[in-house]
């Protein structure tokens, strides 16, 4: 069965510490996995990957994938209030249109 | 500048009544979905629609119906509600052809079944 984990699933920082989000998953022939940033409403997009080793980047945020041990990783340096968040990994099955979600991670950022 | 669309944000039933959530996108998306998200449960896909035609269920479909009414609208409905469907649903959409691609959500509809 496909299924996506992700851990810790909480987490409470102090604004300026860099934090770690990780995700693992097993899914047959795998195609991409995609990180999603939820604050109060709607999951937003943050990155897509599908290639190991390749880091994207986008801000204070970046992304990796290793698809030898299955998994992602989320990083956010200098972290701020706005920054928290619950963070979404979800990956798509193979030969299905659709995502499998993680249980996401409950980021607080304390000032 | 729309994007996805989702009627009603809150609603409260008691156990037994029906209802049914509306979704619309301006996107031109061919994929539309339902999710469900319960607390530390992440979002469980509840039915989805690839294209305009077809649906199919997903990990949590008991209770539930829906109709791909047409490209744009696709609705879900709750034909006789129960407390355990006491969650926060999202309807999502996608344009990327074999669901590979990030979804677009709308901004979610609170419901209490009491």
């Amino acid at each position: 069965e496909d299924k996506v984990v992700q851990s810790p699933l909480s987490l409470v920082v102090h604004e300026g510490d860099t934090v770690t989000l990780n995700c693992s998953y097993e899914v047959t022939n795998f195609r991409s996995l995609l990180w999603y940033k939820q604050e109060k409403k709607a999951p937003t997009f943050l990155f897509m990957l599908t290639s190991s080793g390749i880091e994207k980047k986008s801000g204070r945020l970046s992304s990796i994938l290793d698809k030898k041990e299955l998994f992602s990783i989320l990083n956010i340096t200098a972290t701020q209030t706005g920054d928290s968040a619950v963070y979404l990994c979800a990956t798509p099955p193979w030969g299905a249109q659709k995502l499998v979600f993680g249980q996401g991670t409950r980021l607080t950022i304390n000032p | 500048n729309a994007g996805v669309t989702q009627t009603p944000k809150f609603q409260v039933l008691k156990t037994g009544q029906s209802m049914t959530l509306q979704c619309a996108q301006d996107m031109n998306h061919n994929s539309m979905y339902w999710y469900r998200q319960d607390p530390g449960m992440g979002l469980r896909l509840i039915y989805y629609s690839a294209s305009e035609g077809t649906t199919d269920k997903g990990e949590v479909p008991n209770g539930y119906n829906v109709s791909r009414l047409n490209k744009r609208e696709f609705s879900l409905r709750l034909e006789s509600a129960a407390p355990s469907q006491t969650s926060v649903y999202f309807c999502a959409s996608s344009g990327i052809v074999g669901g590979t691609g990030e979804l677009f959500f709308g901004e979610g509809s609170r419901l209490t079944v009491l």
